[in-house]
């Protein structure tokens, strides 16, 4: 599975956006990029996906550099309940099973 | 969004017993459903696959007889830590993939976790 390197952890004030970088240089042509996030003591949370468009949705957007090899997670305007680990995962949709494999995300604290 | 629910929250047993832990889709349906165990301040590790109607397909490392899955429903999957000892204490994330959606668009559903403390 093609790796993904993340900050280890990440500041931000409320109410003001954000940006989670993520990088990707050996992602392959089949490999969405997928971003989870969990809050602490709970199951992960689905967030975005794309494949080379960026995207947006009511939690977040999604940028992705032309070259597919990075891409960043836009929090519009965070809040208190937005402080949680953030994870980028490339998934191979072309692949048996394309299983999701962790990193070790961004640990995003936010403060009031 | 789609539901997982997980079944218990969280258990605390003896060394030496056994716990099983229930992962269900509660309002779709899913032939692939993965189990993950979460250490403290690490990330999540993935233990196995588990298909509907067929064997579990477990990561390099992870002991299949002692931790034994079963994927009986297309909304149920079970994982049972069989003799447990106090290093598999741990929190256990079950996931389900809804298959209705299109495979590109595929999401995975995650579960609330089980914490499970071995004496």
């Amino acid at each position: 599975d093609a790796k993904t390197t993340q900050p280890n952890s990440m500041e931000s004030n409320e109410e003001e956006p954000v940006h989670l970088p993520c990088n990707h240089s050996t992602i392959s042509g089949t490999d969405y990029i997928h971003w989870y996030r969990q809050l602490p003591s709970q199951g992960p949370e689905y967030v975005i996906h794309g494949l080379t468009s960026n995207v947006n949705n009511r939690m977040a957007s999604l940028a992705i550099a032309e070259d597919r090899k990075s891409s960043t997670l836009i929090l519009h305007r965070a809040t208190l309940r937005d402080a949680a680990v953030y994870y980028c995962i490339l998934r191979d949709q072309g692949g048996a099973t394309n299983k999701l494999i962790f990193g070790t995300g961004t640990l995003l604290a936010v403060q009031p | 969004g789609a539901v997982v629910s997980q079944h218990p929250s969280r258990v605390i047993c003896k060394s030496g017993t056994s716990v099983k832990i229930e992962c269900r889709s509660l309002d779709f349906q899913a032939t692939t459903m993965f189990w993950y165990r979460q250490f403290p301040k690490q990330s999540l590790m993935l233990m196995a696959t588990s298909n509907e109607g067929s064997k579990a397909t477990y990561e390099q490392g992870v002991e299949k007889d002692k931790f034994l899955i079963n994927h009986a429903s297309l909304t149920l999957s079970t994982l049972t830590v069989t003799s447990a000892h106090p290093e598999d204490s741990s929190f256990y994330i079950c996931s389900a993939r809804d298959h209705t959606a299109a495979r590109a668009q595929e999401t995975q559903y995650f579960g609330p976790g089980t914490r499970l403390l071995v004496l």
